[in-house]
C-alpha cells in the first residue's frame, strides 16, 4: 500500500515567519510531487510541483525534494493570514503512470496569526 | 470558461437510495477524475477516465459507477447509498494526464450525507 504521510497539525506561525510543511512517501519509484492548498470548504488548488531533487522556488513558495530520503517539503516565506489553509501533499503512484495514480496525504492545517 | 462544474452542491440521501453526481468541464480536457474526501482526510480516487468511452477504477471504486459518453461530462452514480458514502466528492480534469507535468483542476465539490 503506497502511502503519503503528513503531520496533520495544526501548524501555527506568526505573520511574516517561515512556515515549513513536510511530507514523506513510501513508494521509492515515485517521480512527481505536488503541493495543493485547500481553504476550508473549498476545493484543492495546485500551488507547486517538483520532479527533480533540490529546491524549486515560485514567489514566496519553495518546494524541496530529497528522493533518497523520500521526503518533500514546502516552505512559505513571509507567511500571511491568507496562507491559512490545509496543504495537501500528493505523489505520483508509480513510474510512468498517468495522474490517475496520484496519492494524497491527509494534509497539514496551517494557521498564520496576525 | 466556467472550468469544472459540479451539481448538486449539497444532497441528503436515505440509505438505499440512488443518485447521480454531475460533473462537466469546458476546457476540452481528456482526463477526468472523481475523488472523495472524508473529514480530516486526503483525497481518494474513485474512478478516472482518459477520454470518452474509457474509464478505469481508482483506489476506492466499490459502490460507485461512472460513464464517459462525451469529453465534457463525467457523471458518478451511487447505487444503494450507505452511510459510509457520506463525504465530499470532487471532480477534476486535466489536459493530458501526463504524470510529470499535467495539472488537475478541481470542481467546487458536492457534499453528500447519507442517513
Amino acid at each position: 500500500q503506497k502511502e503519503v504521510e503528513q503531520n496533520s497539525g495544526p501548524l501555527s506561525v506568526p505573520e511574516g515567519a517561515i512556515a515549513s510543511l513536510n511530507c514523506t512517501y513510501s513508494d521509492r519509484v515515485s517521480q512527481s510531487f505536488f503541493w495543493y492548498r485547500q481553504y476550508s470548504g473549498k476545493s484543492p488548488e495546485l500551488i507547486m510541483s517538483i520532479y527533480s531533487n533540490g529546491d524549486k522556488e515560485d514567489g514566496r513558495f519553495t518546494a524541496q525534494l530529497n528522493k533518497a530520503s523520500q521526503y518533500v517539503s514546502l516552505l512559505i516565506r513571509d507567511s500571511q493570514p491568507s496562507d491559512s489553509a490545509t496543504y495537501l501533499c500528493a505523489v505520483n503512484g508509480g513510474l510512468g503512470g498517468s495522474q490517475g495514480n496520484l496519492i494524497f496525504g491527509k494534509g497539514t492545517k496551517l494557521s498564520v496569526k496576525p | 470558461n466556467a472550468g469544472v462544474t459540479q451539481t448538486p452542491k449539497f444532497r441528503i440521501l436515505k440509505i438505499g437510495q440512488s443518485m447521480t453526481l454531475q460533473c462537466t468541464q469546458d476546457m476540452n480536457h481528456n482526463y477526468m477524475y472523481w475523488y472523495r474526501q472524508d473529514p480530516g482526510m486526503g483525497l481518494k480516487l474513485i474512478y478516472y477516465s482518459v477520454g470518452a468511452g474509457i474509464t478505469d477504477k481508482g483506489e476506492v471504486p466499490n459502490g460507485y459507477n461512472v460513464s464517459r459518453s462525451t469529453t465534457e461530462d463525467f457523471p458518478l452514480r451511487l447505487e444503494l447509498a450507505a452511510p459510509s458514502q457520506t463525504s465530499v466528492y470532487f471532480c477534476a480534469s486535466s489536459l493530458t494526464g501526463e504524470w510529470l507535468t499535467d495539472t488537475q483542476y478541481f470542481g467546487p465539490g458536492t457534499r453528500l450525507t447519507v442517513l
